[in-house]
Formats: C-alpha cells, sequence, structure tokens
C-alpha cells in the first residue's frame, strides 16, 4: 500500500528552528510536495523536490532523499504566522498525490 | 496570478437540497480537481478533469457530480447529501496532470448538510 508518516504535531519558540520530516511509500515516485495549511484554510504550495538534494525558499527549505524514502521541510526563524499544519505529499506514477496526515506546528513566543 | 477562486465560501443545506459549488482558474491550467477535506484530516481527491474530460472518479457517489463547462470553470453539482459530507471542498488547478506541475488549491466551500 502507499503510505506517508509525518509527525503528528512539533512545537517550537519564535526565532528558531524547525525541522519536519515525511518518510514515504509510493507505487512510483514523481515528486515531492510540500504544503503549508492554516487553520480553515485552503492549502498553499510551498516547494517541490524531484531530485536528491536541498532547495531553498527564503526562511524555507526542502530535502530529498529517493533512496531513503525521505524528506524533510526546515524552517528557520520562525515567527509566529508559521503556526500552521505542513502537509507532505508524493506524486505517484499516476500523477496522483498521496498527501500525509499533516504536521501541526505550534509556535511559542 | 496563481488564484483559484471558490464560490460560495460557506454553505448550508438540508438533505433534499441541491446546489453547486462553482470553481474559476484563469492561469491557463489543463487540470483541475475536486478534493474533500475533513477537520485535521488531509485532502481526499474527488474527481480530477484533465483538458475538460473527467478523467479520475474517485468512486465517489453519485450525489456528487462534477460539470466542466470549459477549460476556466468546473462545477461540483450536490444532491441529496448526508450529515457526514459536511466538510471543506477544495478546487485545485494544475497546468496539467503529470510533469513538474504543482496543484493550487482555492480558498474552499465549508459545506454544512444539516
Amino acid at each position: 500500500g502507499q503510505n506517508i508518516d509525518q509527525p503528528t504535531e512539533m512545537t517550537a519558540t519564535e526565532g528558531a528552528i524547525v525541522q519536519i520530516n515525511c518518510t514515504y511509500q509510493t507505487s512510483g515516485f514523481n515528486g515531492l510536495f510540500w504544503y503549508q495549511q492554516h487553520a480553515g484554510e485552503a492549502p498553499t504550495f510551498l516547494s517541490y523536490n524531484v531530485l536528491d538534494g536541498l532547495e531553498e525558499k527564503g526562511r524555507f527549505s526542502s530535502f530529498l532523499s529517493r533512496s531513503k524514502g525521505y524528506s524533510y521541510l526546515l524552517l528557520k526563524e520562525l515567527q509566529m504566522k508559521d503556526s500552521a499544519s505542513y502537509l507532505c505529499a508524493v506524486r505517484d506514477s499516476n500523477y496522483q498525490l498521496i498527501w500525509g496526515a499533516g504536521t501541526k506546528l505550534i509556535i511559542k513566543p | 496570478d496563481t488564484e483559484v477562486t471558490q464560490t460560495p465560501k460557506h454553505l448550508v443545506m438540508g438533505m433534499t437540497n441541491k446546489k453547486s459549488l462553482k470553481c474559476e482558474q484563469h492561469m491557463g491550467h489543463r487540470a483541475m480537481y475536486w478534493y474533500k477535506q475533513k477537520a485535521k484530516k488531509p485532502p481526499e481527491l474527488m474527481f480530477v478533469y484533465s483538458y475538460e474530460k473527467l478523467s479520475i472518479n474517485e468512486s465517489v457517489p453519485s450525489r456528487f457530480s462534477p460539470e466542466c463547462p470549459n477549460s476556466s470553470l468546473l462545477n461540483l453539482h450536490l444532491h441529496a447529501l448526508q450529515p457526514e459530507d459536511s466538510a471543506l471542498y477544495l478546487c485545485a488547478s494544475s497546468q496539467d496532470r503529470g510533469g513538474v506541475e504543482t496543484q493550487y488549491f482555492g480558498p474552499g466551500t465549508r459545506l454544512l448538510v444539516l
């Protein structure tokens, strides 16, 4: 079966750094996405990885290791507005997005 | 411009009502999607349209009926819904189904079935 695992909840301090991990087992791989979703709102696209390595976008970076079925999202200089759920999604061999359950990130002052 | 719009933002309907959700994008995207999302759960794919043709129907009950009048519009017709159908309904679009295209989501319609 297809499976994506990420922690249910994480807590971090404003100004700090946090890493959200995602491991996956899917039928085929055509890219991994990270989305941010604030409560009651739609997911917004953060990053896309299809090759191994690190993609950096401002305060956010995403890493992929295809051989390990592993990705992480790194958030630096955390701000209160970063409190949200972070969803990892993998596009499988049929180009369908398989979603993780999301990690709720709580930022404390 | 990466905007997908959805109307209405909120909808309350009875189990005997007929209503429609609307989605629109003007990014020239040729793939459009309907998702259903329950609280604290990830989005669940319902339907995919590619080049205005239904390409995926994820075993969704017939009380949900999608329609793609043209490449910019996607509707979801609702009839005889159940209270368990209450959820956030998200529309998304992407350049195409395959390749490196990212899906962009609309703000969603929050549906309550009484």
